[in-house]
């Protein structure tokens, strides 16, 4: 059974870079046709898709996020990160990452992390 | 830009059957899925491909699509169904992912 789990700073000043990484155990990381997902979800509002990135490599970003989104991977560690420059105390939120394959739903997540920006 | 569109709210007593609505304009083209949130927890996957319940959903969850509206329907509510819905389309090569606002079902 596939586990994911996010890690990084729950702190972040504003204007700098906000990192997370998500570990991802139990297989599946490098099978084709797997999509990898960031998502986050400000206090006490909906969820929002920041981005994807594809099996392949191919990155996918919420148009509205897309100037200050990156997503990579390390497949040597089985872990996707998420980078989002010049954060303000908007970008505070619970992000969690996730999975789906092709045109299936996200069917993994993680537990979500709390990211706060604030001086 | 693009939306998907919920009610904010639903209420329902216990056993009686819950209907939450989704509409957008590209969910005629494309796969609906919806997710269960309950407080401090992450989403969790009810609905795949607008109607297809995944292993371990109970078979109270169903989930149906007519035009540009998908709803989910949960029959026979019960109090642990109590939690946050929501719909997602998208998220394939050629479609970016989008989240309606989320629904709280209320169970009286």
């Amino acid at each position: 059974q596939v586990q994911l789990q996010e890690s990084g700073p729950g702190l972040v000043k504003p204007s700098q870079t906000l990192s997370l990484t998500c570990t991802v155990s139990g297989g599946s990381f490098n099978s084709v046709g797997y999509y990898w997902t960031w998502i986050r979800q400000h206090p006490g509002k909906g969820l929002e898709w920041i981005g994807s990135i594809y099996y392949s490599g191919s990155t996918y970003y919420n148009p509205a996020l897309k100037s200050r989104v990156f997503i990579s991977v390390d497949r040597s560690k089985n872990q996707f990160s998420l980078k989002v420059s010049s954060v303000t105390a908007a970008d505070t939120a619970v992000f969690y990452c996730a999975r789906h394959f092709e045109r299936d739903g996200m069917d993994a997540w993680g537990q979500g992390t709390t990211v706060t920006v604030s001086s | 830009s693009y939306e998907l569109t919920q009610p904010p709210s639903v209420s329902v007593s216990p056993g009686q059957t819950a209907r939450i609505t989704c509409s957008g304009d590209a969910l005629p083209q494309e796969y609906a899925y919806w997710y269960q949130q309950k407080p401090g927890q992450a989403p969790v996957l009810v609905i795949n491909k607008d109607s297809e319940r995944p292993s371990g959903i109970p078979e109270r969850f169903s989930g149906s699509s007519s035009g540009t509206t998908v709803t989910l329907t949960i029959s026979g509510v019960q109090a642990e169904d109590e939690a946050d819905y929501y719909c997602q389309s998208g998220g394939s090569s050629d479609t970016f992912v989008h989240f309606g606002g989320g629904t709280k079902l209320t169970v009286l």
